[in-house]
């Protein structure tokens, strides 16, 4: 079953835009990650962040937790064409496992 | 360097057929995953293979799904007899010790009839 959800389900931005996606989630965990998923292929590791990190950057992306809202969100700044693709959170509960939720599919606009 | 390596990337087979899917995983690394994505389910899950040996099966949908891990640089999806609802893109994905990320392959679309 599926532990995280994501919002919105789908996102249509111009280039040069951000992108906010939001994850939400159920049980505890020991981090959350982030993935991307260009159609048609496998899915791409983006960012890590751990239960005891609220926010973390890399590159373009901007990431936050809030453990006790139970809620993430992935930034993308300045949006570029390439960014079209499916976003996926995933949490790891401790285990090793990774549950991932439905996505949001983001198109960026030239 | 090479990443996670699925064979077929298609494979069309009619219901009633056995099907195997193949997995090489990253050199060193060494626990490996397979999912199954639909549209209906999303990415599931199936099970779990740590130094070769399987961790956790329950994802598994039912007996006619089985996977092995001979060694730790070859693992197989089998679905025997294949149903139209098992048609997905299965996924093997592997993760380094010690790490949380895990790397995908590109993926096996598979289409039973």
């Amino acid at each position: 079953s599926q532990q995280g959800e994501e919002d919105p389900q789908a996102l249509s931005i111009q280039e040069g835009e951000n992108a906010t996606m939001n994850c939400s989630y159920k049980t505890s965990i020991n981090n959350l990650q982030w993935y991307r998923q260009n159609s048609g292929r496998g899915l791409v590791h983006l960012i890590l962040i751990r239960s005891n990190e609220r926010e973390k950057h890399s590159g373009r992306l901007r990431v936050t937790l809030d453990t006790s809202k139970k809620s993430s969100s992935l930034l993308i700044t300045a949006s570029r064409a390439a960014d079209t693709a499916s976003y996926f959170c995933a949490t790891d509960g401790h285990d090793y496992k990774l549950s991932f939720g439905a996505g949001t599919t983001v198109t960026v606009r030239a | 360097d090479a990443g996670v390596i699925q064979s077929p990337r298609h494979e069309v087979t009619e219901m009633g057929q056995e099907v195997t899917l193949r997995c090489k995983p990253i050199s060193g690394h060494n626990s490996l995953f397979w999912y199954r994505q639909t549209m209906m389910r999303g990415l599931e899950l199936l099970i779990y293979f740590n130094n070769n040996v399987p961790i956790d099966d329950s994802g598994m949908p039912e007996d006619r799904f089985s996977a092995k891990m001979p060694n730790a640089s070859f693992s197989t999806l089998k679905i025997q007899p294949s149903e139209p609802r098992d048609s997905a893109v299965y996924f093997c994905a592997s993760r380094p010790s010690g790490a949380y990320e895990q790397y995908f392959g590109p993926g096996t679309r598979l289409t039973v009839t």
